[in-house]
C-alpha cells in the first residue's frame, strides 16, 4: 500500500458525461500528479499541482482539467467524454517537487 | 520532446533465469526511477537513482545511472514467478519536476 488512495476504484458512464476522479496523496506531501494509461500503453502524464498551484502540464485535453485543495487533495475532471477517454487514471503523490513518486491504485474509466 | 526509449518490449524467460532490461534518453536526466505494475493495479517503485554511476540494489534486483546520464539499467537475478509484471522506467530532467515514463517490459517467467 502506497498511501495514496484514489476514488472511485471503477467508473461506467456514457458519452458526452462529467466525470471527478478524486485523489489523496500519501500523509505529507505536496505534490500530485495525474496520468493516463490507455489499454497497453504506457503511462501519459496530465498535470501536475504542488502545494495548491499548478506545476507543470503533459498532453492534457480542454475538456480535462484538475484542482488541488487546501487539504492536498486533488481532483481530475473529466467533461464531454468520448469512447476515446476509457482508460485507467492514476494519481501519484511526491513529498517535494523532485522526489520519487508513490503512484494510487487508479480509478479505471468506461466509457459507453 | 524528449524520447524515452525501453526494451526489451517483453521478454519470455524460464524461472530461476536473470533479467536484464534498460532505457536510453535523447536529454540528460538527473533521475532515474524503476516501477513495476501489475495488472489492474498502480506501479509501484523498486528503486530510485540520483547520481550518474549510481548502483543500487533491491533484494535480486539491481539498476544503474548510466555514466552518460542518458541511460539506466535493471537486472533481476534468480527470477521466480512473481516476478511477472510490466516494468517501467522514468526519467526526470534536470530542468524540470515532471517524470517521463518508458513504454514498459512486460516480463513473463514460466515455472
Amino acid at each position: 500500500d502506497s498511501g495514496v488512495t484514489q476514488t472511485p476504484k471503477h467508473l461506467i458512464t456514457a458519452t458526452g458525461q462529467r466525470v471527478t476522479l478524486r485523489c489523496s496523496p500519501r500523509s505529507g506531501d505536496l505534490s500530485v500528479y495525474w496520468y493516463q494509461q490507455s489499454l497497453d500503453q504506457g503511462l501519459q502524464f496530465l498535470i501536475q499541482y504542488y502545494n495548491g498551484e499548478e506545476r507543470a502540464k503533459g498532453n492534457i485535453l480542454e475538456r480535462f482539467s484538475a484542482q488541488q485543495f487546501p487539504d492536498l487533495h486533488s481532483e481530475l475532471n473529466l467533461s464531454s467524454l468520448e469512447l476515446g477517454d476509457s482508460a485507467l487514471y492514476f494519481c501519484a503523490s511526491s513529498s517535494l517537487l523532485y522526489n520519487e513518486q508513490f503512484f494510487g491504485p487508479g480509478t479505471r474509466l468506461t466509457v459507453l | 520532446g524528449q524520447q524515452l526509449n525501453q526494451s526489451p518490449q517483453s521478454m519470455f524467460i524460464q524461472e530461476g533465469e536473470d533479467v536484464s532490461m534498460n532505457c536510453t534518453s535523447s536529454s540528460i536526466f538527473n533521475t532515474w526511477l524503476w516501477y513495476k505494475q501489475e495488472p489492474g493495479e498502480g506501479p509501484v517503485l523498486l528503486i530510485a537513482l540520483y547520481k550518474a554511476g549510481e548502483l543500487t540494489s533491491n533484494g535480486r534486483l539491481t539498476a544503474q545511472f548510466g555514466i552518460t546520464r542518458k541511460d539506466s539499467f535493471l537486472n533481476i537475478s534468480a527470477s521466480i514467478p512473481s516476478d511477472v509484471g510490466i516494468y517501467f522506467c522514468a526519467g526526470r530532467e534536470t530542468s524540470g519536476s515532471r517524470l517521463t515514463f518508458g513504454e514498459g517490459t512486460q516480463l513473463t517467467v514460466n515455472p
